[in-house]
């Protein structure tokens, strides 16, 4: 059964990064079908898609935060990961992994739980 | 970026009502909508794909319709456990882009 659990820092101060892991059990991040994701929930912004990452390395971003965003993965480590700097309380929300098909429809059809990752001094 | 707008906000029901939501896109992103169910406390739950396809283990009490700009999710024998928040969202291009959502609570 696949599972996807993030885990980081939950307190992130302001201007400084915010970096989350998502392990995952039950499939490969390796595998050529899907991608890796990251979305977020804040209740200003509603659900956001951020990004995503294909093993081979290829990765895209929301345009809004590409300037600022590192999607990696370790397959050794069957982990992919989040690096977001210099954040403000705008980035304060539920940071969610998901995975979803690499070709057309795209949905996400397996979450993470979600961590709350919360920007203040 | 594509646009996703649910209406309505919030809905109120009662367990056995059939209750339609529905989501506009801001253009036409053929059948690339996909619905998720979310609950408090919980991460959403991939519900329908392709605007009309169930995914495996969801009850046949939840359907999808529509393509282009407009569908609909519809949900006919409201139970208790339905009660909660629906999400459209396109795949049709990056950046996908969720609805705001509906709040679907007991009347």
């Amino acid at each position: 059964q696949l599972q996807l659990q993030e885990s980081g820092p939950r307190l992130v101060k302001p201007s400084e990064t915010l970096s989350l892991t998502c392990t995952v059990s039950g499939d490969s991040i390796s595998s050529s079908n899907y991608y890796w994701g990251w979305i977020r929930q804040s209740p200003g912004k509603g659900l956001e898609w951020i990004g995503s990452f294909f093993y081979s390395g290829n990765t895209y971003y929301s345009p809004s935060l590409k300037s600022r965003l590192t999607i990696s993965g370790d397959t050794s480590k069957n982990q992919f990961s989040l690096r977001l700097t210099s954040v403000t309380a705008a980035d304060t929300a539920v940071y969610y992994c998901a995975r979803h098909l690499l070709q057309y429809p795209r949905y996400f059809d397996t979450w993470g739980q979600g961590t709350l990752v919360t920007v203040s001094s | 970026d594509i646009q996703m707008t649910q209406s309505p906000s919030s809905l109120s029901a009662s367990v056995g009502d059939r209750v339609t939501i529905t989501c506009r896109a801001s253009q036409s992103i053929s059948t690339f909508v996909s619905w998720y169910q979310q609950k408090p406390g919980q991460a959403p739950k991939f519900l329908i794909h392709t605007a009309s396809t169930l995914q495996s283990g969801v009850p046949s009490r939840f359907s999808g319709a529509g393509s282009g700009t407009d569908f609909t999710l519809s949900i006919t024998g409201l139970q208790p456990e339905d009660f909660a928040t629906y999400y459209c969202q396109q795949s049709y291009s990056t950046p996908y882009t969720f609805a705001q959502g509906t709040k679907l609570e007991i009347k």
